[in-house]
């Protein structure tokens, strides 16, 4: 069965380092979604991509974080510097183009954990 | 704007226990709903959905109906096993310009006890 790949599973990194996460989607998926999920709490959507663009990205804290999709396949989720705060699980979730699936129904990776001491 | 609200856990039953975990929503328009479960160590996955009202979503033995009039959509089980034993997110679909978009609850972590 298919799946959405992401990498690496877990990093520990200090404060002000630079941060990198890759997520290769389901075949044929041409919507990508990078997820932070903090401890205790339901997933909050980063950036959502179609195809190569940005579609969202109103909650990206842009001044440290960054997307790319540049061929529109795998995508990186840059942080760079991490902050203390931003330890959590990062999630990558792919799904079919608008209109030929139900929205919402998301095939997820199984994350990426990130923490910053 | 659009919200998600399911009950507080940790939910700790016994097998073969009936299950309710309760989700109300906030939104406009007509959202789909959406349970997804989270076993340890694993990503989400879609357990059940439903598109419109009174739509009953079902799978692997658990139920959801979409409930319009009490904005509700709450997850139930007859008889829970200890493979159960994960946590729940409810979430909905964001119709808005992010199509496709979900915005879930904080989830509900459920241990079901031998």
């Amino acid at each position: 069965e298919a799946e959405v790949a992401q990498s690496p599973r877990y990093k520990i990194t200090e404060k002000s380092q630079a941060v990198a996460f890759w997520c290769d989607p389901i075949s044929g998926h041409a919507t990508l979604y990078w997820y932070r999920q903090i401890l205790g709490q339901g997933p909050e959507l980063l950036v959502q991509f179609q195809d190569e663009s940005v579609v969202d990205d109103s909650q990206l804290p842009k001044d440290r974080f960054s997307a790319e999709r540049l061929k529109g396949v795998d995508s990186t989720l840059k942080i760079q510097p991490a902050e203390l705060g931003d330890s959590a699980m990062y999630l990558c979730a792919s799904s079919l183009a608008p209109g030929t699936s139900v929205p919402g129904e998301l095939f997820f990776g199984e994350g990426s954990r990130l923490t910053v001491l | 704007g659009n919200s998600v609200t399911q009950m507080e856990g940790p939910v700790t039953l016994s097998e073969e226990a009936f299950l309710t975990i309760n989700c109300t929503y906030t939104a406009t328009g007509y959202p789909s709903l959406f349970w997804y479960v989270q076993y340890p160590g694993e990503g989400l996955q879609l357990l059940l959905k439903a598109t419109k009202a009174d739509d009953k979503g079902s799978n692997k033995g658990f139920e959801a109906t979409y409930r319009k009039e009490t904005t509700s959509f709450h997850l139930e089980k007859g008889s829970v096993q200890v493979s159960d034993s994960a946590v729940y997110f409810c979430a909905l679909s964001d119709r808005g310009g992010s199509q496709g978009n979900l915005i879930f609850g904080k989830g509900t972590k459920l241990s079901v006890k031998p």
